[in-house]
């Protein structure tokens, strides 16, 4: 069965504190990841892709460790804004390819307190 | 301009009812999808068209029925809805099935009563 767990939180994190989740999957074959955001009531949208080397975009640390089969998302300086739900995302082969094997994860629900 | 417009936005019915919603992307991406969303925010893929083409059917009841009369529109229609259809569908697109980033609409609220 291939799966892609989170823990769904919620995460209680004062503003301006660094905060850190991490995301398995189980599928060794598993070429792409990413981390989606989704606002309440609002859709899913792109926060970032993940690279084998980690990558960083503003405040935003990814890393993919896949000899544990896990990434992860670092949030430093937190603030209010980045309250939101945000999902993991694995992509694997399949016979078809392309997207036959993107799989979200349920979301970790992240609240930023004032 | 909403590079992936979806409507209606929200949808009421009645059970047993046949309903539809479109889905419309400008950005020129070959492929297409529709996503479920449950009360539990569960986000799970039933279709995946490249091309006009079905590339994927989850195991969704033959019930629902996607329709690609373009590679810019891929609608979703729904014979007798049951309660349990009730849900957030999403429509997405990405540039071809390799350059998968999902560009998705803005949902479409489902209720069935």
């Amino acid at each position: 069965r291939k799966e892609v767990e989170q823990d769904p939180g919620p995460f209680n994190v004062p503003e301006g504190a660094t905060v850190a989740f991490n995301c398995t999957y189980s599928n060794s074959a598993s070429q792409s990841f990413f981390w989606y955001r989704q606002d309440c009531r609002k859709e899913p949208k792109l926060l970032m892709s993940v690279y084998s080397s980690g990558n960083e975009d503003g405040r935003f640390t990814a890393q993919l460790n896949r000899a544990s089969q896990y990434i992860s998302l670092l949030i430093r300086d937190s603030k209010l804004s980045d309250s939101a739900t945000y999902l993991c995302v694995v992509h694997w082969p399949s016979s078809g390819g392309g997207a036959d094997g993107l799989t979200f994860g349920k979301g970790t629900h992240l609240i930023i307190q004032p | 301009d909403t590079a992936v417009s979806q409507t209606p936005k929200y949808l009421v019915t009645q059970m047993g009812n046949d309903k539809s919603i479109k889905c419309e992307q400008n950005l020129g991406h070959d492929t297409m999808y529709w996503y479920k969303q449950d009360s539990k925010k569960f986000l799970k893929i039933m279709f995946s068209y490249n091309n006009k083409e079905l590339i994927i059917n989850e195991t969704v009841p033959n019930r629902f029925s996607p329709k690609s009369p373009d590679k810019a529109h891929l609608n979703l229609h729904i014979n007798s809805l049951e309660l349990g259809d009730s849900a957030v569908y999403f429509c997405a697109s990405s540039q071809d099935r390799q350059k998968n980033i999902q560009y998705f609409g803005a949902g479409t609220r489902l209720s069935v009563l």
